[in-house]
């Protein structure tokens, strides 16, 4: 069956422009993270939708930073007025099935590059 | 504050031999543990997990084994293959926010020579 799918792959833009990036979860999977990762770092939550409610997001590092979900399904990660920091690859991962509730399946992630 | 600790980034085997991967974590209130095995440009694949009420789970090859008084586990792989070469990150989940969120470790990358 499908996977999480995540695009784009690669993104990049230069310091000051505002990115978009997307994310498609498994269908039927209620649950929905952001996470990202910097280089030779582990994975920092970002943000956490069920249905289309985000709970948590204490994980945003900034107001620059924002996400949307729609449909129960497809969600958004913007990033306005992007800087060098901000580089690193954006994973997003659906779960939330009963009986595997902390279980998270990830995309491939989109790799953000800030010149 | 790193709540979720692998203090090995590297770690290498001879294909056949046990590889024993480790993870400290310093929030009690942490009642899910799970590992993640991640090949380069590809996302973390969920390998194995353990609730807090085991001290033990295991899945084939795979093996993990929980100490909550030490708020330690591991990940033994037996017999390393030189497929299972990856970066291996654990994760927690639970405490006050249950939100499913998970909390990793930096990861430890595993070499497993032929």
């Amino acid at each position: 069956g499908a996977g999480v799918s995540q695009s784009p792959s690669n993104k990049v833009t230069e310091k000051g422009k505002d990115v978009e990036l997307r994310c498609d979860p498994i269908s039927g999977h209620t649950a929905l993270y952001w996470y990202r990762q910097s280089l030779g770092q582990g994975l920092e939550f970002l943000i956490y939708f069920q249905g289309n409610s985000a709970p948590d997001k204490s994980g945003l590092p900034s107001d620059r930073f924002s996400a949307e979900r729609t449909g129960g399904s497809v969600s958004t990660l913007t990033i306005q007025r992007t800087q060098q920091e901000d580089s690193a690859v954006y994973l997003c991962a659906s779960g939330g099935q009963p009986g595997a509730y902390y279980e998270q399946y990830f995309g491939p992630g989109t790799r953000l590059t800030v010149t | 504050d790193q709540q979720v600790k692998q203090n090995s980034p590297s770690l290498s085997v001879q294909e056949g031999r046990i590889s024993i991967l480790n993870c400290d974590y310093t929030n009690s209130m942490f009642d899910y543990f799970l590992w993640y095995k991640k090949y380069p440009a590809e996302g973390p694949t969920f390998l194995i997990s353990i609730s807090s009420i085991k001290d033990k789970n295991e899945d084939g090859r795979f093996t993990v084994f929980l100490n909550k008084s030490a708020k330690h586990l591991s990940l033994h792989i037996v017999p390393s293959q030189p497929g299972d070469s990856a970066v291996y990150f654990c994760a927690a989940s639970g405490g006050s926010s249950n939100t499913g969120k998970l909390i990793f470790g930096q990861g430890t990358t595993l070499q497993v020579k032929p």
